[in-house]
């Protein structure tokens, strides 16, 4: 069966202290990684999608990572809009899986 | 502008009754989904639809029914059959093909049984 994992599930940051984000996942037939952020009481938006070992995204101060078994999602220099959960999702054929998500704050 | 919309937005349902989710895309996607969500969990894919007139059952469809008769349209019903129905609902769409882990998500709608 294919599995998602995130950790770590919660996650408190002080503005400016950098950190990650892991998803490990075992799946047969990897199509590609994705990563969301869900602000409370919203859809998730998308952010990234990652299909091979090695490669790397950024946007702003995230920056996403994967290798042939997990993926990071690097925060750098957070600041308090960065405050949302992060969701991770593998694709198998048509269907993604999800993991249950990174719930990240960034205080002031 | 293009994006998703499910309504209502919130909902309480009496045990026993069925109710219906809608979701409406103007984003000209061929493939569009449910979503359940509940605290603590991954988000659980219930139906979807890569063209209109057919879908399939997702990981946890029982006591759930869709209809895809337009594109723009996929709507949600929730039976009495389903056992726990109290859950935070989410219809997406993508483009289908290579794009379909890129999900536009709409805002959701919470159901509460009461």
């Amino acid at each position: 069966e294919d599995q998602v994992t995130q950790s770590p599930e919660a996650l408190r940051l002080q503005e400016g202290e950098s950190s990650s984000l892991n998803c490990s996942y075992t799946v047969s037939g990897l199509r590609g990684l994705f990563w969301y952020r869900q602000d409370p009481g919203k859809g998730p938006e998308f952010l990234f999608t990652l299909y091979s070992a090695g490669e790397e995204k950024e946007k702003e101060r995230l920056k996403a990572t994967l290798t042939k078994k997990e993926s990071f999602l690097h925060i750098t220099a957070p600041k308090p809009e960065d405050s949302a959960t992060y969701l991770c999702a593998v694709q198998v054929e048509y269907k993604l899986s999800f993991g249950a998500g990174t719930t990240v704050t960034v205080r002031a | 502008d293009g994006g998703i919309t499910q309504s209502p937005k919130y909902l309480f349902r009496k045990e026993g009754q069925n109710v219906t989710l809608s979701c409406e895309q103007n984003l000209n996607h061929d493939a569009m989904y449910w979503y359940r969500q509940d605290p603590g969990q991954g988000l659980r894919l219930i139906y979807y639809s890569q063209i209109v007139n057919d879908f399939q059952k997702g990981d946890i469809a029982e006591g759930y029914s869709v209809s895809r008769e337009k594109k723009e349209s996929f709507p949600l019903t929730v039976t009495s059959a389903q056992k726990n129905p109290t859950a935070f609902y989410l219809c997406a769409s993508s483009q289908g093909d290579r794009n379909t882990g890129e999900l536009f998500f709409g805002e959701g709608s919470r159901l509460t049984v009461l």
